[in-house]
């Protein structure tokens, strides 16, 4: 069964900080791993996508890198600014269906 | 707006009391799914739907619960006798497949709240 494990769980930092934030999957065979943002009491938004075949996406201040062999992800966040205070989920595909399986979050907080 | 919709945003309901809750997915989308958040986790799968077949459900979804998707469109998630640990944020996604270099997007979701 695929496990999805995200740290830390909570993170506070001031505006302009880059900042990493850290996703680990137990199960190798994913056919591509998500990153979402979402605000409180509110749905999911896509912020990247990479495919099993791929090693890093960009968009913006965004950068997010995967290495399939260690089941590792990272969301890597260039200049924090107060409005990308959020909690950010990782995701990953496996098997058929589309089906995803997320980790818990990181609550992420960016302070004038 | 062309985006997921889901209603209502919120529900307040007795335990043993019937509810309902509908999803309308992006107009070109074949998959829908749907997906369970409690508080301070990460969504749990339930169900997805290719046009209007059901084709899996998670073991989360007990006898309780029922979804249908009558014609390929928009999707009903109904919960029976519902109980306290049934409160959460119930969340709708779509999707164009096969196409797997997309994402799912996800409505607002619907946060149930069972006294």
């Amino acid at each position: 069964k695929q496990e999805v494990t995200q740290i830390p769980a909570a993170l506070s930092v001031p505006e302009g900080e880059n900042l990493v934030l850290n996703c680990s999957f137990t199960d190798s065979a994913i056919y591509n791993l998500q990153w979402f943002r979402q605000d409180p009491g509110k749905g999911l938004t896509s912020l990247l996508l990479i495919q099993s075949s791929q090693r890093e996406q960009t968009s913006g201040r965004l950068n997010a890198s995967l290495d399939k062999s260690s089941g590792r992800s990272t969301l890597y966040i260039a200049a924090s600014q107060p409005g990308d205070s959020a909690t950010y989920l990782c995701a990953v595909e496996t098997g058929g269906g589309n089906k995803l399986t997320f980790g818990t979050g990181t609550q992420l907080k960016v302070e004038l | 707006d062309t985006g997921v919709s889901q209603d209502p945003r919120h529900k307040i309901t007795k335990r043993g009391q019937n509810v309902t809750f509908r999803c309308d997915p992006i107009s070109e989308h074949n998959r829908l799914y749907w997906y369970r958040q409690t508080l301070g986790q990460g969504p749990e799968f339930l169900t997805y739907f290719q046009n209007e077949a059901q084709l899996e459900k998670s073991r989360l979804l007990s006898d309780r619960f029922s979804a249908e998707r009558p014609k390929g469109s928009f999707s009903t998630l109904e919960i029976q006798r519902t109980e306290q640990g049934d409160s959460a944020m119930y969340l709708c996604a779509s999707s164009l497949e096969p196409l797997r270099t997309d994402t799912q997007y996800f409505g607002p979701g619907t946060r149930l709240t069972v006294l």
